[in-house]
């Protein structure tokens, strides 16, 4: 069956410049995630998508991130004015919504480069 | 100080060795403990899991949990070139918390 994808899978922009990342959830999968890895870093929490209700947005570093997601499947993380300290590794995870726990299955990433 | 610290490592040891990867934590209400392994340029996929004090073993891979000491580690019995990569730790308060904490994650190289 189809993991987690990511699209693309390498972006490279001129700062200043608008991004938008791409996330295919695993089918059936209620909850994502998405993180965001810097160089020899952990993964940092930015935005977490449930079903219907309102996403918890805590995690997004500034005004210029936002994220959506449509139809309760893809979601799309946006940045704008992108500065340098915003290459990373961006990370999406979904997971299905279960009484018994929710293990987050991850996708290979968005390697973003802003010069 | 970070919630979750994990040494980076890079950990380098010979195939067959036994590994020891580790992790302390700051927040005693975490309860959920993972490890997470990730193969470069892939995104980490789900190793093991946990919940409270105690260990669980699952084949070459043992994780341990020393709630008292805000301390787990993952072992890893005869190592192989094909463990080579990078071990993360996560940890929640509850079960399937929206929000994973994670450590900065221990780069493995296992040499033949």
């Amino acid at each position: 069956g189809a993991g987690v994808s990511q699209s693309p899978s390498n972006k490279v922009t001129e700062k200043g410049k608008d991004v938008e990342l791409r996330c295919d959830p695993i089918s059936g999968h209620t909850a994502l995630y998405w993180y965001r890895q810097s160089l020899g870093q952990g993964l940092e929490f930015l935005i977490y998508f449930q079903g219907n209700s309102a996403p918890d947005k805590s995690g997004l570093p500034s005004d210029r991130f936002s994220a959506e997601r449509t139809g309760g499947s893809v979601s799309t993380l946006t940045i704008q004015r992108t500065q340098q300290e915003d290459s990373a590794v961006y990370l999406c995870a979904s997971s299905a919504q279960r009484g018994g726990g929710e293990t987050q299955y991850f996708g290979p990433g968005t390697r973003l480069l802003v010069l | 100080q970070k919630e979750v610290e994990q040494d980076p490592g890079p950990l380098s040891v010979p195939e067959g060795a036994i590994v020891s990867l580790n992790c302390t934590y700051s927040n005693s209400a975490f309860q959920y403990f993972m490890w997470y392994r990730q193969y470069s340029r892939k995104g980490p996929e789900l190793l093991m899991y946990t919940y409270s004090s105690g260990n669980k073993e699952d084949g070459r891979f043992t994780a341990q949990v020393d709630k008292s000491s805000k301390y787990i580690s993952l072992f890893i019995r005869d190592s192989q070139p094909s463990d080579s990569a990078t071990y993360l730790c996560a940890m929640s308060p509850i079960q399937g918390a929206q929000k994973l904490v994670f450590g900065q994650g221990t780069r493995l190289t296992i040499n033949p």
